[in-house]
């Protein structure tokens, strides 16, 4: 069965305080991996898609980087503006499968 | 410029009645999408349109009707709603192929009572 987790669930950092969040994957036939930025009340805003294993993409603090079996959100010096919660997926079949997403707090 | 919006932005029902969910885009995009998110199970597809008048399931149509006779529209339709339907719904639209980035609306909070 396709499945996309996230690790962690939730995430607490200080100001300046840099990390990574996790995006696993079981898919048969990679066709991208899309991270998106959700804030509360709000639909979720795409950052990023990947597609291939070894592909790094970057915008401001975040790059996003892609392996066979997962991909790194990296945050570097996190500014309280990046709390949010972030989203992967990736199409599957006849669906888009979403993990339950990482909810980061940046505490200035 | 409005890219794509939904209404209402908030609903609320009775068990039994009929909701209509709107969504509408000015990209133009091919393809358009519903999804319902709730707390953990996260965003979860209803149902697709690859373009006007073709329509297809995701994964938890139940309950659930839509129709695209224009590209720039895809209604959702609750044609009688249960508890189980309170949720967040949200619309999003892709430019071409299903497996294109796709863009959200800002969705619409529905509360069966």
């Amino acid at each position: 069965e396709d499945q996309v987790t996230q690790s962690p669930e939730a995430l607490r950092l200080q100001e300046g305080e840099s990390s990574s969040l996790n995006c696993s994957y079981t898919v048969s036939g990679l066709r991208g991996l899309f991270w998106y930025r959700q804030d509360p009340g709000k639909g979720p805003e795409f950052l990023f898609t990947l597609y291939s294993a070894g592909e790094e993409k970057e915008k401001e603090r975040l790059k996003a980087t892609l392996t066979k079996k997962e991909s790194f959100l990296h945050i570097t010096a996190p500014k309280p503006e990046d709390s949010a919660t972030y989203l992967c997926a990736v199409p599957t079949g006849q669906n888009f499968v979403f993990g339950p997403g990482t909810r980061l707090s940046v505490l200035p | 410029d409005a890219g794509i919006t939904q209404s209402p932005r908030y609903k609320i029902t009775e068990t039994g009645r009929q909701v209509t969910l709107m969504c509408h885009q000015t990209w133009s995009h091919s393809y358009m999408f519903w999804y319902r998110q709730d707390l953990g199970h996260g965003l979860r597809l209803i149902y697709y349109s690859a373009a006007a008048d073709i329509t297809d399931k995701g994964e938890v149509p139940d309950g659930y009707v839509v129709s695209r006779s224009k590209t720039e529209n895809f209604p959702l339709t609750l044609e009688s709603a249960t508890r189980s339907q309170t949720s967040v719904y949200f619309c999003a639209s892709s430019l071409g192929v299903r497996t294109d980035t796709q863009y959200f609306g800002p969705g619409t909070r529905l509360t069966v009572l």
